[in-house]
């Protein structure tokens, strides 16, 4: 049973080009999370979706950034012209649409996508 | 001030020794709490998960949960220096992501 899935794992892009990160959830699972990550700080949410329905995007920056989640393929998490501050680990979990944690149905994160911005 | 709050350590302990880490979270609504081991370079690695309060026991990990004073634990006995790991407490609620302390930085020397 695979995990859940992000590619690339390392990507360098030049300050005002797009970075493009996709995350395929665990099978079974129909809820994916993007988080951010900056070098000694914690997990800070940035969007929550479903399939074709954004739930929560309160924690994605207002601008250069969005998210979907197509009835098919992987979650896409954008960044358009990017800047150096956009730099960090963006990591995908995914969870089932109701959380059984008797059966260990829960949240599970990918192994992440690093960005560089040269 | 933030939903949950960790300290960041480090925390430098021997092999052997009883761990104990800590969280305080602030939002009453949290229903499920979570405990995540991240090694470098590494996806959070889930760990322990208690639903509402009391205690939940897994080998040498124990994670509890006390929503009268909105505290979270989580004890390693017989530490080893394979646990030495940043660990990431989170809660969460139906129908909301989790919400992540800063993760405390563990160094198990052995």
């Amino acid at each position: 049973n695979a995990g859940v899935m992000q590619n690339p794992r390392h990507l360098v892009r030049r300050r005002g080009q797009e970075a493009r990160l996709r995350c395929s959830p665990m099978k079974g699972h129909s809820h994916v999370y993007w988080y951010r990550q900056l070098p000694e700080e914690g997990l800070k949410f940035m969007v929550y979706l479903q399939k074709e329905n954004i739930i929560d995007e309160s924690g994605m920056p207002k601008e250069r950034f969005s998210a979907e989640f197509p009835k098919e393929g992987p979650s896409i998490l954008r960044i358009q012209q990017v800047v150096r501050g956009d730099s960090a680990a963006y990591f995908c979990a995914s969870s089932p649409p109701s959380l059984r944690f008797n059966s260990g149905n829960t949240i599970y994160f990918g192994e992440g996508s690093w960005l560089t911005v040269v | 001030q933030k939903e949950v709050e960790q300290d960041p350590g480090p925390l430098s302990v021997p092999e052997g020794a009883i761990v104990s880490l800590n969280c305080t979270y602030s939002n009453s609504a949290f229903q499920y709490f979570m405990w995540y081991r991240q090694y470098s370079r590494k996806g959070p690695e889930l760990l322990m998960y208690t639903y509402s309060s009391g205690n939940k026991e897994d080998g040498r990990f124990t994670a509890q949960v006390d929503k009268s004073s909105k505290y979270i634990s989580l004890f390693i006995r017989d530490s080893q220096p394979s646990d030495s790991a940043t660990y990431l407490c989170a809660g969460g609620q139906a129908g909301t992501a989790l919400i992540f302390g800063k993760g405390t930085t563990l160094s198990v020397s052995s």
